[in-house]
Order: structure tokens, then C-alpha cells, then sequence
């Protein structure tokens, strides 16, 4: 199995803060990853495949980037809705594989 | 706008079977590159993939799951089932439906539902 490591738990940041989470990947991946917000309660959400293509409906703010085993999601400008752990995961080979998440929390 | 709702027992008790059925609205299970999946949350966890149905109805299971794991479509009522044998506490979880694309050149989890707690208990 891949093995997918987010290094963070959690980020502090106040709104409008750049923020960066990293994952890693136990095998190079190419550039087939992709990025997940869990908010309780509601359904998670894709945000980025392909490593950096941004999911219809998702805002700007959110990039992504990386290939092979290091991988980046940017959120540029932290806003209040995006409260939430995110998720990397890797579509390569199965089984699929999920890290372990990151919670976003604001200052 | 493809909506999937996850529904069943919200309680099982222990070494019986867990069952959920996944109910698809804005797409048809049986058209498409897709792969309808299964993929749980235990409290305070990460994600784990269960496994998958293909609209040709192929399948395919996590090895860490697969002797305990069945998963079915039923394109007369557009759902797609989670049937998961001989629980234990250790299958307690929030338990998501969602929908693969293998549309593109990268497939991800374009939708998923809102999630269904299931509790393994006696």
C-alpha cells in the first residue's frame, strides 16, 4: 500500500493568512493526488486533482501543487468558512490511500 | 448535480452484519466512467477507503477488508450497498458513499454524501 503522510495535525492562522500543507507520498505518485475538506456534519469535498487542477466550484484561493512523492495545498488568504481538516489522497493504486489530515483552525 | 444519501441501521451489534444502501440522485449508476465507493471515518480518524462497484459492476475491495466485504448495485432502484460481515467495535465509524470519476486523465472522489454514523455495539 502507499502510505500518504501529512506531517501537521493542525495549523493556527488568522484570516487572510497564507496557509501551506504539505503530504508526502511513501512511492512516487506522478502527479495523481488529490485534496479533500471535511467540515462535520457535511458532505467532504474534492478541492484539487491532478495535484493542482481546482475543482469546479472551488475558489481561487486554494492551489495545489507537487509531484512524484511531495506534495503542497495552499490556501491564499485563510477565510472564516475554511474552518475544516484536510485531506490528501492518492488515486494511483489501490487500495486508495488517505493521509491523515490537517485541521485548519483560526487565531 | 449528482446527490448521494447513505441510509441504514445506525446501530448493529457485534459479529453480525452491517448493511447501508447509497441512494443516487442526478446520475445513473449504470452509465459513465465511475466508480461508486465506500469509504469510512472512525471517530477521531483518518479516511479508509472500503472499496468500490464500477458501473460494469466490477469490484474491488481494500485487502484489509476483503474477506468481510461486499458491495452491490442495484441500477432498478439507482443504489449502490455496503454489506461488511462479522463486526466488531473496531467498525465503529462514519461511513461515506461517494462517487470515483475515471472521466478524466486523474480520477478523484467528485462526490461524496453527507456520511452515516454506524455504531458497533451490544
Amino acid at each position: 500500500d502507499i502510505q500518504m503522510t501529512q506531517s501537521l495535525s493542525s495549523v493556527s492562522a488568522f484570516v487572510g493568512d497564507r496557509v501551506t500543507i504539505t503530504c508526502r507520498a511513501s512511492q512516487g505518485i506522478g502527479s495523481w493526488l488529490a485534496w479533500y475538506q471535511l467540515k462535520p456534519g457535511k458532505a467532504p469535498k474534492l478541492l484539487i486533482y491532478g495535484a493542482s487542477s481546482l475543482a469546479r466550484g472551488v475558489p481561487s484561493r486554494f492551489s495545489g501543487s507537487g509531484s512524484g512523492t511531495e506534495f503542497t495545498l495552499t490556501i491564499s488568504g485563510l477565510q472564516p468558512e475554511d474552518l475544516a481538516t484536510y485531506y490528501c489522497q492518492q488515486p494511483y493504486s489501490l487500495p486508495l490511500t488517505f493521509g491523515g489530515g490537517t485541521k485548519v483552525e483560526i487565531k | 448535480q449528482v446527490q448521494l444519501q447513505e441510509s441504514g441501521p445506525g446501530l448493529v451489534k457485534p459479529s453480525q452484519t452491517l448493511s447501508l444502501t447509497c441512494t443516487v440522485s442526478g446520475g445513473s449508476v449504470s452509465s459513465g466512467s465511475y466508480y461508486w465507493t465506500w469509504i469510512r471515518q472512525p471517530a477521531g480518524k483518518g479516511l479508509e477507503w472500503i472499496g468500490r462497484i464500477s458501473t460494469s459492476e466490477s469490484t474491488h475491495y481494500n485487502p484489509s477488508l476483503k474477506d468481510r466485504v461486499i458491495i452491490s448495485l442495484d441500477t432498478s432502484k439507482n443504489q449502490f450497498s455496503l454489506r461488511l460481515s462479522s463486526v466488531t467495535a473496531a467498525d465503529t465509524a462514519v461511513y461515506y458513499c461517494a462517487r470515483e470519476d475515471d472521466t478524466g486523465w486523474y480520477r478523484s472522489v467528485d462526490y461524496w454524501g453527507q456520511g452515516t454514523l454506524v455504531t458497533v455495539s451490544s
